[in-house]
């Protein structure tokens, strides 16, 4: 069974960093591109950053480029996501998502980590 | 920035009737390369993460109701509920994704309610 378990989320405030972290079970790692999708409270879903199976292509939302940094360990099955500079408008469930790749979708995601940036 | 617009963004529909809700993006997600429209429908349940319902625009993900399809092609695309059940109430995402530079963007949501 897929496992993705996201944690590392919090309360930070403005300029601060985080850093999320996803464990992944139930499925080969290293076979797979991993992603970030974050929801804002009662919000829609936003695309953040996406990383190649062996971390040669990566991307990111126009609203993170800069700030946010994607990265992978596989030999730990684990997806990273390090916050820089958070902004109020980074508040949001964050949700690790794995990608299958021949269709680009998301076919499996974790239940998300709460990020919260206030003073 | 490639821009889904989803229509409309709520919809009240009787059990058992028909529910339609459509999406709109600003450029085509057909892929000339492999005739695929790279354009998938999610379920998102209050509390839970989305699910994925379709996928190529019209390919239902396995263990997806057949009740469940989607249509279209290039810019405009639909997704159908034949016959709207109680489980059914969900605000439904469309996603699109785009090659150069790497994107993935998701239509705003309708929020699928019983009339």
């Amino acid at each position: 069974e897929v496992q993705l378990v996201e944690s590392g989320g919090g309360l930070v405030q403005p300029g601060r960093s985080l850093r999320l972290s996803c464990a992944a079970s139930g499925f080969t790692f290293d076979d797979y591109a991993m992603h970030w999708v974050r929801q804002a409270p009662g919000k829609g879903l936003e695309w953040v950053s996406g990383i190649s199976w062996n971390s040669g292509s990566i991307g990111y939302a126009d609203s993170v480029k800069g700030r946010f940094t994607i990265s992978r360990d596989n030999a730990k099955n684990s997806l990273y996501l390090q916050m820089n500079s958070l902004r109020a408008e980074d508040t949001a469930l964050y949700y690790c998502a794995k990608l299958e790749v021949g269709a680009h979708t998301f076919d499996y995601w974790g239940q998300g980590t709460l990020v919260t940036v206030s003073s | 920035d490639i821009v889904m617009t989803q229509s409309p963004d709520s919809l009240a529909v009787s059990l058992g009737e028909r529910a339609t809700i459509n999406c709109k993006s600003s450029q085509s997600v057909l892929y000339s390369s492999n005739n695929k429209n790279y354009l998938a429908w999610y379920q998102q349940k209050p509390g839970q993460p989305p699910k994925l319902l379709i996928y190529w625009a019209s390919t239902r993900e396995s263990g997806v109701p057949d009740r469940f399809s989607g249509s279209g092609s290039g810019t405009d695309f639909t997704l159908t509920i034949s016959s709207l059940q109680a489980e059914d109430v969900a605000v439904y995402y469309c996603q699109q994704y785009y090659s150069t530079p790497l994107m993935y963007t998701f239509g705003q949501g309708t929020k699928l309610e019983i009339k």
